[in-house]
């Protein structure tokens, strides 16, 4: 299993951007990178998927290297409700494993 | 559409005591995951299904928990007997063809 190592806390203002790195240097070729988001008292939420190069959709970005031992997921212009644990996953299919996640705090 | 069922959504047992959760994943999720998830940190896997069988549950305890899904489509997680350690939000989710995993909201264990 590809171990994933993020930043433990972030703080961000309104409007920023937020970019956390995630480095999977292990990472296999089969691999996909999966970020989930996860509220209190919630599951975590599927954000975003990618394998190589760049993926964006209408939440996020997903930045992938060449040699993909990191990735870096990109939110826009956070607000308030983006203040989360975000998860980097590494892997295939199953024996999906969670780290400890980054806590995103955003303020006013 | 809905969503993945979990109940209880919230339990309070003493140790020793015994305890059953119950997940019900999106319909056509094959595949069904439970989680362990302790305050302060990430989801920890349980336990794996594909349709009925077992593909993974190399980290599940198995001298207190067990978990089954006979037909393929709800599964139960049960604690027996139950530590104080075992404390913890129990996820479940299903997996897409895409890979993309649906969390239920989980559900609450206090053990006293």
């Amino acid at each position: 299993l590809a171990k994933t190592t993020q930043p433990i806390s972030m703080d961000s203002y309104e409007g920023q951007e937020v970019n956390i790195t995630c480095s999977h240097n292990n990472i296999a070729t089969n691999d996909y990178i999966t970020w989930y988001q996860q509220f209190p008292s919630q599951g975590p939420r599927f954000i975003i998927q990618g394998y190589k190069t760049k993926v964006t959709n209408e939440v996020a970005s997903l930045f992938i290297p060449a040699d993909r031992k990191s990735s870096t997921l990109s939110l826009p212009r956070v607000s308030l409700s983006d203040t989360a644990v975000y998860y980097c996953l590494v892997g295939v299919d199953y024996k999906l494993s969670f780290g400890a996640g980054t806590t995103v705090t955003v303020r006013a | 559409e809905a969503g993945v069922a979990q109940s209880p959504r919230y339990k309070i047992i003493e140790k020793r005591q015994s305890v059953a959760f119950w997940c019900n994943p999106i319909s056509g999720h094959a595949t069904l995951y439970w989680y362990q998830q302790i305050l302060g940190q990430g989801p920890k896997l349980l336990i794996q299904f594909q349709n009925n069988g077992v593909v993974d549950d190399s980290q599940l305890p198995k001298d207190r928990f067990s978990a089954e899904r006979l037909k393929g489509v709800d599964s139960t997680l049960k604690i027996q007997p139950a530590k104080l350690e075992d404390s913890a939000v129990y996820l479940c989710a299903g997996r897409t063809n895409t890979g993309e995993l649906f969390f239920g909201e989980g559900s609450r264990l206090t053990v006293l």
